[in-house]
């Protein structure tokens, strides 16, 4: 059971490049979340999904998109990656919205 | 905007010292209160999900309380070990089971000296 995985682990981008942080759970999960960790700060809410076909903004969404094709994957589109885009990167899941999430190991992305 | 806050930011302990932190958020937005360990390289582990005001959850030698009319949680960690350093996360649910969107606090870093 491999959980919430996530690709790459490592990415330097230069600026205006842009790029798809991919995200992928096999616990069948109807719940994912894209949250990004920047120094000091707590886990920021980017943008998530309630199940397939469904996805609404969380706390800072700007320059960022998403997609939920399918209930086992939910990839992150970065567009014109700026230098305030450099952070960690996570992706989550539960089953229901109530419980602990399940989290991947992360993206750690650099904007140079 | 959640404003959800721990305390304190880091904390250096002995082995076999008991130590806790505290986790502070709005007592009138309130469905569910999570705790998560997060180690480093790792990524964040589940711990607690508490609900109940008054509710105390275990885990081996860690165990969690709950106040939800003054809006704080504890965190209790008994006889520390150095593989309990970790960062210790709490996040507040204020919107229940319809979205599942947790606030996070910025974290207790714990380091525990051999």
């Amino acid at each position: 059971n491999a959980g919430v995985t996530q690709t790459p682990k490592f990415r330097i981008l230069k600026i205006g490049q842009s790029m798809t942080l991919q995200c992928a759970q096999d616990m069948n999960h109807n719940y994912m979340y894209w949250y990004r960790q920047d120094p000091g700060m707590g886990l920021k809410l980017i943008y998530y999904s309630v199940g397939a076909g469904i996805t609404d903004k969380g706390e800072v969404p700007n320059g960022y998109n998403v997609s939920r094709s399918t209930t086992e994957d939910f990839p992150l589109r970065l567009e014109l990656a700026a230098p305030s885009q450099t952070s960690v990167y996570f992706c989550a899941s539960n089953i229901q919205g109530g419980g602990g999430y399940t989290f991947g190991s992360g993206t750690r992305l650099t904007v140079v | 905007i959640l404003n959800v806050e721990q305390s304190p930011q880091s904390l250096h302990v002995q082995e076999g010292d008991s130590t806790n932190f505290t986790c502070s958020f709005p007592s009138s937005n309130f469905y569910a209160l999570h705790w998560y360990r997060w180690e480093t390289a790792k990524s964040p582990e589940a711990l607690f999900v508490m609900t109940l005001n008054g509710d105390e959850k275990k885990k081996g030698r860690i165990s969690a309380t709950l106040n939800t009319k003054e809006g704080y949680s504890y965190l209790y960690i008994k006889g520390s070990q150095p593989e309990d350093s970790a960062t210790y996360l709490c996040a507040l649910n204020a919107g229940g089971t319809s979205y599942g969107k947790l606030t996070f606090g910025q974290g207790t870093i714990l380091t525990v000296h051999p």
